[in-house]
């Protein structure tokens, strides 16, 4: 079985510009969560999504988009990049709603901002 | 505000010996899930063990068992037998959210770096 796959593994981008990372969950997880691990710290939360509706949200700006599909992949949207914004960007997918069990994490995306 | 601690940002270990890596945790929540997961260079998070709230014995999955101190609230991650591929970060980690509706973020500790010498 397919584990989380997340694109692309690897992205440079400017100050300003906007990036779309993508996340394809572990067949039949339905939840999907969006965390950004910076540079020697823990992942932080950023959001969650269950049977296509949001669920949570971390202590983020607006710049922070994302949203889940039928087939209950996800895209997650940062605009008006900033230095600050470059970080592992990590996916995870629960089968609910991650209460009972933790998550399966894909290998990230490398988000680099110049 | 729930939040999870660890004091041992590195560690050094001789191959084949023991490690215990500290979590201390706060939470209001009766029911909570605690987890460890390993964090290799190439960066992903892989599950090692979880342990439930509720659960009256302490979680073991091969090399690794959870040391589950409630009234302490301590969950140290003990492993047995240490290997040269064991050399990664490790995290400590809570389960959030009251509900199957609700939000079940995971709150992450800052994380220890274990590095085992040959």
């Amino acid at each position: 079985d397919a584990g989380v796959t997340q694109s692309p593994t690897h992205l440079i981008k400017t100050r300003g510009q906007q990036v779309t990372l993508r996340c394809s969950p572990i067949s039949g997880h339905k939840s999907v969560s969006w965390y950004q691990q910076v540079l020697g710290q823990g992942p932080q939360f950023i959001f969650q999504y269950y049977e296509k509706e949001e669920r949570g949200r971390g202590n983020f700006p607006d710049r922070f988009s994302a949203r889940q599909f039928p087939n209950y992949s996800s895209e997650l949207n940062v605009n008006a990049l900033l230095l600050g914004d470059s970080a592992l960007y990590l996916c995870a997918s629960s089968p609910t709603g991650g209460r009972n069990y933790g998550y399966t994490f894909g290998s990230g995306t490398r988000l680099t901002v110049v | 505000a729930q939040k999870i601690t660890q004091t041992q940002p590195g560690m050094f270990v001789q191959e084949k010996e023991a490690v215990t890596l500290d979590c201390t945790y706060d939470t209001s929540d009766q029911s909570y899930g605690l987890f460890w997961y390993k964090q290799p260079s190439s960066g992903e998070m892989i599950f090692l063990i979880y342990q439930g709230s509720y659960d009256e014995q302490n979680a073991t999955e091969g090399r690794y068992s959870l040391n589950f101190q409630k009234a302490r609230k301590s969950a140290n991650l003990v492993i047995s037998a240490s290997q040269l591929g064991d050399s990664a970060m490790y995290f400590c980690a809570m389960r959030e959210g009251k509900g199957y509706s609700s939000a079940s973020k995971i709150i992450f500790g800052s994380g220890t770096r274990l590095s085992i010498r040959p």
